[in-house]
């Protein structure tokens, strides 16, 4: 199957500071990325939905200064926290659709951010 | 208004018993897409089988059947044969497809416990 990647996988940072999480679709090219994010013990949330070359649409309530993505080509969508703080600890996960099946969505493993 | 609900929060199961995990969804759309996914400890969504709503037959996969209700709107998943690698969240999805694009939405959730 499609294979999604997230670097990094975990990442601790200060308060104040900016973190760029990226997703790569491996071996398809993902027309759609989706950033998601999924507090303990509850469901995934989507934050936005991002089409190669345009501006990403964003969820209500979620910040556009704040998760800036980016996705600049058709294997890449970066979502940068900036001047992140304690309450934006959490699981990120981006998942991709390709142009082959526009049906289906191919998860990456996550990466879990911790603000300090 | 909740799209999808999963009224389980928890269910335990012993090995080798057949579990089912309910999902109803509300949707007034005729075209739509419901999925089911596996989220480990680990935290990667694993797919695990899709429904699309003009399927008149049941979807399957190895260990794993829906049975899709259309009329009552329930997807309920069920996991024959139980492992006690089948511990883990489990999330009922659905996709809506519009002219302009596509919502995909998850429920809360459930976390099966299998029992040795």
């Amino acid at each position: 199957g499609a294979v999604v990647s997230q670097h990094p996988s975990w990442v601790i940072c200060k308060s104040g500071t900016s973190v760029k999480i990226e997703c790569r679709s491996l071996d398809f090219q993902a027309t759609t990325m989706f950033w998601y994010r999924q507090f303990p013990k509850q469901s995934l949330m989507l934050m936005a939905t991002s089409n190669e070359g345009s501006k990403a649409t964003y969820e209500q309530g979620v910040e556009k200064d704040k998760f800036l993505i980016n996705h600049a080509s058709l294997t890449l969508s970066t979502l940068t926290v900036t001047s992140a703080h304690p309450e934006d600890s959490s699981f990120y996960i981006c998942s991709a659709r390709g142009v082959a099946n526009p049906y289906e969505q191919y998860f990456g493993p996550g990466t879990r951010l911790t603000v300090t | 208004a909740q799209k999808i609900t999963q009224t389980q929060p928890g269910m335990f199961v012993q090995e080798k018993e057949a579990v089912t995990l309910d999902c109803t969804y509300d949707t007034s759309d005729q075209s739509y897409g419901l999925f089911w996914y596996k989220q480990p400890s680990s935290g990667e969504m694993i797919f695990l089988i899709y429904q699309g709503s003009y399927d008149e037959q049941n979807a399957t996969e190895g260990r794993y059947s829906l049975n899709f209700q259309k009329a009552r709107k329930s997807a309920n998943l069920v996991i024959s044969a139980s492992q006690l690698g089948d511990s883990a969240m489990y999330f009922c999805a659905m996709r809506e497809v519009y002219n302009y694009g596509q919502n995909f939405v998850f429920g809360p959730g459930t976390r099966l416990s299998v029992l040795p």
